[in-house]
């Protein structure tokens, strides 16, 4: 089991709503990921972030948001919320930048939009 | 790009028998490759990474991947499957200077008693 929490656990929201989703990363991990996993699929990257800065960002529009905090926690808000962005959504922390270093992913945050 | 196909959406095994996921990826340089597991309501658990190196990789609850450059493979296997590995299972690559991984599909196995 790695460090890295995730709150909440679920959340129901109405389309056109908007979410926080929040990512406690592992100690001493400075670098956060954001994935989308859609049922019966495979987790897609939706962005990094590396010391409060944004490090690159898939194939996802500007609704998509993110923060990283200076103590490496990170949320991630979607705004006009979408039926297709039901999803469960995992946050990964590594050490190092980039993707040598492993990823250490959190339980996610199952989000159903109705 | 990079892409990942895992070929095989479901696999059946008998407990006691061996195990193996198929990982082709599509990379234009030397690949990361991971494989990761997820059983239901959970996150993604590393089972193995391959860098550089053996090309054979061991990792944890006795998994092993092979990487072949030539066919573009990083195939998991398992001599003998338990019940507890019932799970999905995710292949993963990952740009060298890059910051995200991306995944294939993924593999569901299901264990019969």
């Amino acid at each position: 089991e790695t460090g890295v929490t995730q709150s909440p656990t679920h959340l129901i929201k109405t389309r056109g709503q908007q979410v926080t989703l929040r990512c406690s990363s592992q100690s001493g991990h400075n670098t956060v990921s954001w994935y989308q996993q859609a049922l019966g699929q495979g987790p897609q990257f939706i962005f990094q972030y590396y010391r409060e800065e944004e490090n690159g960002r898939g194939n996802f529009p500007p609704r998509f948001s993110g923060l990283q905090f200076p103590n490496y926690s990170s949320e991630l808000n979607v705004n006009a919320l979408e039926l297709d962005d039901s999803a469960l959504y995992l946050c990964a922390s590594s050490s190092v930048i980039g993707s040598r270093d492993t990823q250490y992913f959190g339980p996610g945050t199952r989000l159903t939009v109705l | 790009a990079q892409s990942v196909t895992q070929p095989d959406i479901h696999i059946t095994v008998s407990e006691g028998a061996s195990l193996e996921l198929r990982c082709n990826y599509s990379y234009g340089a030397t690949p990361y490759l991971f494989w990761y597991v997820q059983s239901p309501g959970q996150g993604l658990q590393l089972l193995l990474k391959y860098f550089s190196g053996d090309t054979l990789v061991q990792g944890i609850k006795g998994f092993e991947a092979e990487f072949k450059r030539s066919q573009s493979s990083f195939n998991l296997r398992k001599p003998s499957v338990h019940w507890s590995d019932a799970a999905e299972y995710f292949c993963a690559v990952g740009e060298a200077a890059g910051n995200k991984l991306t995944f294939g599909g993924g593999t569901r196995v299901l264990v019969k008693p």
